[in-house]
């Protein structure tokens, strides 16, 4: 079965200790990227990659980190995660179809830091 | 002023009702996407669309370039609709960026 894949789903953690969501696609995506939603803010996106060893940053990437060493991993990492940080956080693949780039989201990890 | 901005913000409707949500953004784009959240968090992406109209199923996504505006209907709605519907436009710089509206919540009553 196509899927994005995410773990864990879901997280309580403490102010400063280092974490890291995984995120694995099984469709030979090339472009994968990463979002937080909240309540009234929406999806925001934190970091995209267009490729292996190919990462960039979206909108609200301070206090991330990611890395692609392989094509269907991108992990997400918070070095010293913060009480801001709180958030629902959702990975995702696409493929270039056509001159566009159809979404496939992953099911969701949502993060405490307390 | 918000990029992507979608009204209403929340709709309630009765089972059988014809549902309208609206989307409106001022930027350029490549391509418009909608989006449905259920409770629970879940995105599946409903529609992709760069022009014209797509139909799948009771769902029908348009989108008119010219008035940077793009509307979602569900025909003969049902509570299984409810949902929340997000509408996104792919600024297609080289880098695929997603700008996000904050949502429609849509709740069908039986």
């Amino acid at each position: 079965e196509a899927q994005v894949t995410q773990n864990p789903r879901y997280l309580i953690t403490v102010t400063g200790k280092k974490l890291t969501v995984t995120c694995s696609q099984n469709m030979n995506h090339e472009y994968m990227s990463w979002y937080r939603q909240d309540p009234g803010l929406g999806l925001r996106q934190i970091y995209y990659s267009m490729n292996v060893e190919a990462t960039d940053k979206g909108d609200v990437p301070e206090g991330y980190k990611v890395s692609r060493k392989e094509k269907r991993n991108f992990p997400l990492i918070l070095e010293s995660p913060s009480p801001n940080q709180t958030s629902l956080y959702f990975c995702a693949s696409s493929l270039k179809s056509g001159g566009l780039y159809e979404q496939y989201f992953g099911p969701g990890t949502r993060l405490t830091v307390t | 002023k918000n990029e992507v901005e979608q009204s209403p913000q929340n709709l309630t409707a009765q089972e059988g009702e014809f549902i309208t949500i609206n989307c409106s953004y001022s930027v350029g784009i490549s391509a418009l996407h909608w989006l449905q959240q259920h409770p629970g968090g879940g995105i599946v992406s409903l529609f992709m669309l760069s022009s014209g109209k797509k139909k799948h199923g009771r769902l029908i996504a348009t989108i008119n370039i010219q008035e940077k505006h793009s509307s979602l209907h569900i025909t003969a709605s049902h509570p299984r609709d409810s949902a929340v519907y997000i509408c996104a436009v792919s600024q297609n710089f080289g880098n695929e960026k997603l700008t996000f509206g904050t949502g429609t919540r849509l709740t069908i009553i039986p």
